[in-house]
């Protein structure tokens, strides 16, 4: 699977537009997006994935670029309960690791009141 | 909540000891996934099951085991635990039909203490 960059740390304020980016340069054609966040040692949450296009769920908005080399994270109006670290996961949908998700070390985001 | 149960939340043992974590997916769902998020390795992939079969395995220890049975539950089976083994352990579950692409639905763990 490729490999995924994303920033270790950011803020938001409360009830403004969180905007998580990712950099993936080395996905491959077959190769999905995934987002999820960790809230506090609970379950990993899904929260979107795409392919080429980009997606809106009641969650958030995936943007993908064009080459695919990146995609950003959008939370359109963030509140308390979005703290959490985000995983962005690029993954192949077959051969040999079809099963897993590799997680990194992700972006812990903190937003503020 | 995720429709992914694990038991028990917690788990409290003794170095050398012997423990089994339960995972029941999803309704519908045939591939289960565990997963051991330790503070110092992140959240590692350790095997997938799909329909009572292997189906992929990451770096799990040769201590560690598990099995998917007809009902789909899954058991992990950690044996002659060390102190390293202390961890949170997540079970996923995923419908995994033949397509492109496939969510994973995490539970919300058992945590591993091994004094």
């Amino acid at each position: 699977d490729a490999k995924t960059t994303q920033p270790t740390s950011m803020d938001c304020a409360e009830g403004r537009a969180a905007n998580l980016p990712c950099n993936h340069s080395t996905i491959s054609g077959n190769e999905y997006v995934y987002w999820y966040r960790q809230i506090h040692s609970q379950g990993p949450q899904y929260i979107i994935h795409g392919l080429k296009n980009n997606e809106t769920n009641e969650m958030a908005s995936l943007i993908i670029t064009e080459d695919r080399k990146s995609s950003t994270l959008i939370l359109p109006h963030a509140t308390l309960r979005d703290t959490a670290v985000y995983y962005c996961i690029v993954r192949d949908a077959g051969g040999t690791s079809y099963g897993k998700l590799t997680f990194g070390q992700g972006t812990i985001l903190t937003v503020h009141p | 909540d995720s429709g992914v149960t694990q038991t028990p939340k917690h788990l409290i043992t003794a170095t050398g000891q012997r423990v089994t974590l339960r995972c029941s997916p999803r309704s519908g769902d045939l591939s289960v996934y565990w997963y051991q998020q330790s503070l110092d390795q992140g959240l590692q992939f350790l095997i997938q099951y799909y329909n009572g079969e292997e189906r992929a395995k990451g770096n799990i220890l040769e201590r560690f085991s598990a099995q998917q049975f007809p009902d789909l539950h899954s058991e992990l089976n950690l044996s002659s635990l060390e102190l390293g083994d202390s961890a949170l352990y997540f079970c996923a579950s995923s419908v995994d039909l033949d397509r492109g692409w496939n969510i994973q639905y995490f539970g919300a763990g058992t945590r591993l203490s091994v004094l």
